[in-house]
């Protein structure tokens, strides 16, 4: 069974660093790429960043680029995604999603449930 | 804010057909495949159309989409109780660099 597991969130402070994880399994992950997408509380879609299958391409939202950085281990079958200098406005539930090819251009055929991100003092 | 627009809502009785537009321009739709997403309520997304037309397998022909120009329209016939959920349009940004993602209609089966 195809399958993406999120990990890593929680309530952080204003200002803090936390790292999400994301496990995949089911499929051949070093062939596809992968993304993040979140989703304010009762609002839409945020695409966050991607990375091609030979983490040789990756892109980020304005929004969070310089802040955020995205990497993944081909060899253990884990995407993650550092976050720093956590603002209000990050506050999301954070999906993993998988490209249907290895270039971050494509749509995403896979999603996870999602982990909760919530920056607060 | 988003770079595609999408009506908020609309709605048909069951069996009817509804169709939800996403507006771009030429950096991302016009020149870039278009996808759709299903989102029912507490759930992920689901894929329902790739590559402006094609269905991943166990998506039913009852969906379909299109698109011309800087616009993409997504249709469902025979529409079910089952179909009310929030629908996004995405695609490429060649501009930004990125991917961008329609405003979401909310479909209600009447």
């Amino acid at each position: 069974e195809v399958q993406l597991v999120e990990s890593g969130g929680g309530l952080v402070q204003p200002g803090r660093s936390l790292r999400l994880s994301c496990a995949a399994s089911g499929f051949t992950f070093d062939e596809y790429a992968m993304h993040w997408v979140r989703q304010p509380p009762g609002k839409g879609l945020e695409w966050v960043s991607g990375i091609s299958w030979n983490s040789g391409r990756t892109g980020y939202a304005d929004s969070v680029k310089g802040r955020f950085t995205i990497s993944r281990d081909n060899a253990k079958n884990f995407l993650y995604l550092h976050m720093n200098s956590l603002r209000a406005e990050d506050t999301a539930l954070y999906y993993c999603a998988k490209g249907k090819l290895g270039i971050i251009l494509e749509a995403f055929d896979i999603w996870g449930q999602g982990t909760m991100v919530t920056v607060s003092s | 804010q988003s770079v595609l627009t999408q009506p908020p809502s609309v709605s048909a009785a069951p069996g009817q057909k509804v169709t939800i537009s996403c507006s771009g321009s030429s950096s991302n739709i016009g020149i870039n495949f278009v996808s759709w997403y299903q989102q029912l309520p507490g759930t992920a997304p689901k894929l329902l159309i790739y590559d402006n037309n094609k269905r991943p397998s166990g998506i039913p022909d009852r969906f379909s989409g299109s698109k011309s120009g800087t616009s993409a329209t997504l249709g469902i016939t025979g529409l079910q109780t089952g179909d009310e959920a929030d629908y996004y349009c995405g695609t490429w940004d060649s501009s930004l660099s990125g991917y961008v993602f329609g405003t979401g209609t909310k479909v209600t089966v009447l």
